[in-house]
């Protein structure tokens, strides 16, 4: 079945650590590729997205990913984090021949400690 | 500006009940979706609306689920005798048409709880 897998469910980490968090995804089609971020007590938002062109993308507040075909993958990054940070990080998916059907991962709750 | 309004936030009901979850999405917004949220789950795909049409309902769980988009504008995600396991928060989202580079915007969701 295609889906969209993403290896930490749980991270905790300290101020000023970098994070990466991991997604995979199993379409064998184009896809385009978005990480979003819920913080706590809000709405979900676009932190980044991946369309063609360059595969390393710049989202905002310093957050990158970089989509590697070969291992169907999108890993999002920061190189210092901020207590501020602390959310819950989906990647989804969405085939470019299957419009309005994002397919999210399970999420991955990150909690920055000051 | 105003984002994707849902309502109501929270709703509690009983095993067997009918209930009717509201999107209103952002104004001029031709595609409307909903999403299903549960416990230590990813965001379950249901439904998305292109105008008042829903192109794809292959992520409605069974056929007590059903929605609807009237005036290319509002729209409604009813649940048919309401079972447990339909308890989740329910989120809805807009975009300004079903295009893969046309964000979604998300409401606040529903809560949901099925005594």
């Amino acid at each position: 079945a295609q889906s969209v897998s993403q290896h930490n469910h749980h991270v905790i980490l300290s101020e000023a650590a970098s994070l990466e968090l991991g997604c995979n995804y199993s379409y064998g089609g184009t896809v385009n590729l978005f990480w979003y971020v819920q913080y706590p007590g809000q709405h979900l938002q676009l932190l980044l997205k991946y369309f063609s062109g360059d595969p390393l993308v710049k989202g905002i507040k310093g957050f990158e990913a970089e989509f590697i075909k070969s291992k169907f993958s999108f890993n999002l990054r920061k190189p210092s984090v901020q207590w501020s940070d602390t959310a819950e990080y989906f990647c989804a998916v969405i085939l470019t021949d299957s419009w309005g059907k994002l397919q999210f991962g399970a999420g991955t709750q990150v909690v920055v400690t000051p | 500006g105003a984002g994707v309004s849902q309502s109501p936030s929270n709703k509690v009901t009983e095993k067997g009940k009918d209930v009717e979850l509201r999107c209103d999405p952002i104004s001029g917004h031709t595609a409307l979706y909903w999403y299903r949220q549960s416990l230590g789950q990813g965001l379950e795909f249901l439904i998305y609306f292109q105008g008042n049409s829903a192109p794809d309902k292959s992520g409605l769980p069974s056929d007590r689920f059903s929605a609807e988009r009237t005036g290319g504008s509002v729209s409604t995600l009813t649940i048919q005798r309401t079972q447990q396991e339909d308890s989740a928060v329910y989120l809805c989202a807009s975009s300004l048409e079903a295009a893969v580079n046309s964000p979604l915007h998300f409401g606040n969701g529903t809560r949901l709880t099925v005594t």
